[in-house]
């Protein structure tokens, strides 16, 4: 049973551009979420997803960012116009369900640099 | 969601064993107490989970004290491999989003 697979797992973005972040959840599992983590810093919740859902958005910025996890294929969480402040490693997780008892599985993250 | 505190780093030797103690004055009474390993440039690992007591597994053990105010992360002869950040977290089952601190940084020496 393969992993959380993330892609790119490195990513050079300019000031200005899109950068496109795809996480496919391990085999079985329905619900997504995404954290971000800058240097010398614990991961940072940014939303959580299930098929077709939105489920928490709380720990996303309100403009330039949005997810989606869509019935078929990987989920997205997209970021326009990048910043250099949006240069993080941004890793994505999947459960089986929910709840604060169940484990989550990281993927290897995304990094990536804006110039 | 309780708020965790634990040392920022730690050093041992090839051998021994670390204890980590995590501190959350204001745990729930349904949360529970998870910890997580992360190596460089990967994402965290589950290690162990628990809610009372003692809690053991093939990696690590995990004590609580009755009044659940702390608990420590206990790994037995400890080795190069096992140089990481190590992350309490607590939550309870309608917990949904992990929430990291900084965690603590462990460095093994040989």
């Amino acid at each position: 049973n393969a992993g959380v697979m993330q892609n790119p797992r490195h990513l050079v973005r300019r000031r200005g551009q899109e950068a496109r972040l795809r996480c496919s959840p391990m085999k079985g599992h329905s619900h997504v979420y995404w954290y971000r983590q800058l240097p010398e810093e614990g991961l940072k919740f940014m939303v959580y997803l299930q098929k077709e859902n939105i489920i928490d958005e709380s720990g996303m910025p309100k403009e330039r960012f949005s997810a989606e996890f869509p019935k078929e294929g990987p989920s997205i969480l997209r970021i326009q116009q990048v910043v250099r402040g949006d240069s993080a490693a941004y890793f994505c997780a999947s459960s089986p369900r929910t709840g604060g008892r169940n484990e989550q599985f990281f993927g290897p993250g995304t990094r990536l640099t804006v110039l | 969601l309780a708020k965790t505190t634990q040392p920022i780093s730690m050093d041992s030797y090839e051998g021994q064993e670390v204890n980590i103690t995590c501190s959350h004055n204001n745990i729930a009474t349904n949360d529970y107490i998870t910890w997580y390993q992360q190596f460089p440039s990967q994402g965290p690992r589950f290690i162990i989970q628990g809610y009372k007591t003692k809690v053991t597994n093939e990696v690590a053990s995990l004590f609580i004290p009755a009044d659940r105010k702390s608990s420590t992360l206990s790994l037995p002869r400890v080795s190069l491999s096992d140089t990481a950040v190590y992350y309490c977290l607590v939550g309870g089952d309608n917990t949904d989003k992990l929430i990291f601190g900084t965690g603590t940084r462990l460095q093994v020496f040989p």
